[in-house]
């Protein structure tokens, strides 16, 4: 399978506890981003990567999520102290032009 | 910023029959992109049609065609021919060549009746 993967496909978390996710992009895809989404809402940016630079990162996005790209090949997404307003579908998708996603990372926080 | 509007929360269609969806979008940009995902009950999203806006002529692709009005910023998807399996959440996204952003909508629930 050649498309975007994400690692957890489902995480339950104690709130104050720290959870990170893994993407793996498509190989050649030089752009890679994060987005969270809430039932029946519309994705919402968080951050993206252009290679391993993090080119911009959400207003909305509080200092208690960090992502990386370390030479710019998969991405980690890290929560800290997570809350349960942080509960939600993180998706994951790399691009040339149009974006291919993955099937995102269901977190629930409890 | 670029802004994606999608006025029509849920739209519902009979079975083979033809549902056109609506979107707007703001910007400032002249070199851009317009998609539309589709998002099944299972969550992954899917491309659907992708629209250069260099391009005058309309996307098409199978049952699923645009009508791309750039002086109005309005980028509409027709959906012919309607089927079961076209039941989920459309969403239009609207991409920048110069930062490269992916902007969505809210997006629109297809219902489609048997």
């Amino acid at each position: 399978d050649t498309g975007v993967s994400q690692d957890p496909r489902h995480k339950i978390t104690k709130r104050g506890q720290n959870v990170t996710f893994r993407c793996d992009p498509i190989s050649e895809h030089n752009r890679l981003y994060w987005y969270r989404q809430t039932l029946g809402q519309g994705p919402e940016f968080l951050t993206y990567f252009q290679n391993e630079a993090q080119l911009e990162k959400s207003r909305l996005l509080s200092d208690r999520f960090s992502a990386e790209r370390p030479k710019g090949s998969f991405s980690t997404l890290e929560i800290q102290r997570t809350e349960q307003g942080d509960s939600a579908m993180y998706l994951c998708a790399s691009s040339l032009v149009e974006a291919f996603f993955g099937q995102g990372t269901r977190l629930t926080v409890v | 910023a670029q802004t994606v509007t999608q006025s029509q929360p849920e739209m519902s269609v009979q079975e083979a029959e033809t549902v056109t969806l609506s979107c707007t979008y703001d910007t400032s940009e002249s070199d851009y992109y317009l998609f539309w995902y589709k998002q099944p009950p299972s969550r992954q999203m899917i491309l659907v049609i992708r629209q250069e806006a260099y391009k005058q002529q309309n996307a098409t692709e199978n049952r699923f065609s645009v009508n791309f009005q750039k002086a109005a910023k309005s980028f509409s998807l027709k959906i012919s021919d309607s089927q079961l399996g076209d039941a989920a959440m459309y969403f239009c996204a609207w991409w920048g060549a110069n930062d490269y952003k992916l902007s969505f909508g809210a997006g629109t629930t297809v219902t489609v009746r048997a």
